[in-house]
């Protein structure tokens, strides 16, 4: 069985602070790594993606991708309230196949 | 281009009705993917499709699950007989086998059976 695992939060933080997202897969045969956002009932939307050990920068998301420790990250800097959302970690496997976390709710307060 | 596509946006109904949930990818994309949404299990993967064919139905519930898909461009998922666990937030997925795409979520089908 492939997981993904992710700490439920919620995650408090200040508005202005770095709001910092884990996420951890089992399998290394594991080929790409999303981070996705939902607002409270609206559809999963993709907000980063990562191939590469290292860390990707897009505006204010970086995301983080180590291998060798399993684990990959989302950086959130200068939060936003508009922020405040669940964020989806996915993994993609051979045959196009995706495993989701169960979601890091964010809150962050004004 | 349109996203994906999904119909009804929402559906109540009562339990042992039939329920017909559908879904259209995006133009080009050769995968689809359905999904189910609870507070209590998150998203599950329920069933995913290649070139029209299914590859991995394993999260499929039971026997009163069933997915099809006729063309690239159409899919449904249907509940016969549906029950009151059922309710939840079925979401439809597109995206293409090859290289590093990622999926693209439809809006949607809010599902409440009764």
């Amino acid at each position: 069985q492939k997981e993904v695992e992710q700490n439920s939060g919620p995650l408090s933080v200040p508005e202005g602070a770095i709001a910092s997202l884990n996420c951890t897969y089992s399998d290394r045969g594991s080929q790409s790594f999303f981070w996705y956002r939902q607002y409270s009932g609206k559809s999963p939307e993709l907000i980063m993606s990562i191939y590469s050990n290292g860390d990707k920068e897009d505006g204010r998301f970086t995301a983080q991708l180590n291998k060798a420790s399993q684990y990959v990250s989302l950086l959130i800097r200068d939060s936003q309230p508009s922020d405040s959302a669940t964020y989806l970690c996915a993994v993609r496997y051979n045959f196009n196949k995706f495993y989701f976390g169960s979601g890091t709710k964010l809150n962050v307060k004004p | 281009d349109a996203g994906v596509i999904q119909s009804p946006r929402h559906e109540v109904t009562e339990m042992g009705q039939e329920v017909t949930l559908r879904c259209k990818p995006i133009s080009g994309h050769n995968s689809l993917f359905w999904y189910r949404q609870t507070m209590m299990r998150g998203l599950e993967l329920l069933i995913y499709f290649n070139n029209n064919v299914p590859i991995d139905d394993s999260g499929m519930p039971e026997d009163r699950f069933s997915a099809k898909m006729p063309n690239a461009s159409f899919s449904t998922l249907k509940i016969q007989p549906s029950e009151p666990r059922d309710s939840a937030v079925y979401f439809c997925a597109s995206s293409s086998q090859g290289g590093r795409e990622t999926q693209y979520f439809g809006p949607g089908t809010r599902l409440l059976v009764l």
